[in-house]
């Protein structure tokens, strides 16, 4: 069974820097079963980033995704006051299954 | 637009059951898989099981088998998810989600949940 770890558990930065959060999979998984999502308080999460490195519609440029294998990158270029949220990536094999999340909060 | 709409918050007793729905509107809704995942507060995503609209087959997250259900009705293109035997554990926010297979540049289908409800608090307390 694949388990999803993330890091950091809390990222504290200020609006305008570079934003670099971890997602590591116990074991190979394909670059197209992996997606990220934002999720702000009392809101529902929400689709940034499918098959590794392609954004979903209406998702900002600033936002980009990376790696293959076992790691996987998101990267946010610059910190928007609105992207202080929690981002869980996903591994979609035969059933979603989600990392613990990194939240990232204002320093 | 695609909107999945879910019903209200609920408070249980342990032992109860509860039954949450979800509206679908804005696509075709037996053309695409829906998913339950849940979050207790302060914690993350747990993904509970998913159904076929069209033909009504789901499947189960282990944990939740043999206490979870998930039904629809097609004629007004709805969603269930019924938990039964509720302990204070399960007192979380209940999402549905539509599975959607979004195909990259390279032409591979890369399966994800694209649009989500906006969650069902449901409460189990004596």
């Amino acid at each position: 069974e694949i388990v999803l770890t993330q890091s950091p558990g809390t990222l504290s930065l200020s609006p305008g820097e570079r934003a670099t959060l971890s997602c590591r999979a116990s074991q190979s998984v394909s670059s197209s079963y992996l997606a990220w999502y934002q999720q702000k308080p009392g809101q529902a999460p929400r689709l940034l980033i499918y098959g590794a490195s392609s954004r979903a519609t209406g998702i900002p440029d600033r936002f980009s995704g990376s790696g293959s294998g076992t790691d996987f990158t998101l990267t946010i270029s610059r910190l928007e006051p609105e992207d202080f949220a929690v981002y869980y990536c996903q591994q979609y094999g035969s059933s979603p299954l989600f990392g613990p999340g990194t939240k990232v909060d204002i320093k | 637009q695609v909107q999945l709409v879910q019903s209200g918050a609920e408070v249980k007793k342990p032992g109860a059951s509860v039954k949450v729905s979800c509206k679908a509107s804005g696509y075709t809704f037996t053309s695409y898989d829906i998913n339950w995942v849940r979050q207790a507060t302060g914690q993350g995503l747990e993904w509970m099981g998913w159904m076929n609209p069209n033909s009504g087959n789901t499947g189960y997250a282990q944990k939740f088998q043999g206490r979870v259900t998930m039904t629809r009705n097609t004629s007004i293109s709805t969603a269930y998810m019924e938990l039964s035997s509720l302990r204070s554990e399960d007192t979380a926010v209940y999402y549905c989600a539509r599975r959607a297979d979004y195909y990259d540049s390279s032409g591979y289908s890369n399966p994800l949940l694209d649009y989500w409800g906006q969650g069902t608090l449901v409460t189990v307390s004596s």
